[in-house]
């Protein structure tokens, strides 16, 4: 099984609610990521995660919230997000964290902030 | 990070060989070269890898000169099914997991 899966496909949701993505794998993958990809743009890293750790944060604002409750979870909660913010949100893992290691990307999960 | 160069747009037509270029003049010795491909409304995903010389898959080549800075993808007889966005990445050996995309080329297929 060499897939990522991520829910939900499309959420639409207002400024001043609270959401959660989903992403999960079944790769034994130690590393998960995740990225944010605006229209016509390529994707943009947020968060990587290794062995359940946060070990790199690209200066995300804290609306953007971070979780990796096992190994095979990642979760991103969503609070007070602007109309900004509206985007492909897509999941990645790889074996390790390591740069030059094949990621297995999801189809991502298209969000809209009204 | 290496910084890298591709066009931005490139038109083929099936059947023909696609050759897609990337410069990366300031590669570091310890990065690889790899290429991602993105359709529309998807995740990208990995073709292929490489330090030096040639490497070849089942889906494409990758040719990298002996200076490396640059590299070229080859998609041998490209369907409709190959118009998507390629991305091409140096990154190092760092245990780190950062990749940076560049602005990628899009490849479009013509019957």
């Amino acid at each position: 099984d060499t897939e990522v899966t991520q829910t939900p496909k499309h959420l639409v949701m207002g400024m001043t609610n609270k959401k959660s993505l989903k992403c999960e794998q079944h790769m034994g993958h130690r590393a998960m990521y995740w990225y944010k990809q605006k229209a016509k743009k390529p994707p943009e890293l947020m968060f990587v995660y290794s062995y359940e750790k946060l070990s790199i944060n690209e200066s995300v604002p804290s609306r953007f919230s971070p979780e990796c409750p096992n190994s095979s979870l990642l979760n991103l909660h969503l609070h007070a997000l602007q109309p900004e913010d509206s985007a492909l949100y897509l999941c990645a893992s790889s074996r390790e964290a390591r740069s030059q290691d094949e990621q297995y990307f999801g189809p991502g999960t298209r969000l809209t902030v009204t | 990070l290496a910084k890298t160069t591709q066009p931005i747009s490139m038109d083929s037509y099936e059947g023909q060989e696609v050759n897609i270029t990337c410069s990366h003049n300031n590669i570091a010795t310890n990065d690889y070269i790899t290429w991602y491909q993105q359709f529309p409304s998807q995740g990208p995903r990995f073709i292929i890898q490489g330090y030096k010389t040639k490497v070849t898959n089942e889906v494409a080549s990758l040719f990298i000169p002996a200076d490396r800075k640059s590299s070229t993808l080859s998609l041998p007889r490209v369907s409709l099914s190959d118009t998507a966005v390629y991305y091409c990445l140096v990154e190092g050996s760092g245990n780190t997991g950062k990749l940076i995309f560049g602005q990628g080329t899009t490849l479009q297929v013509k019957p």
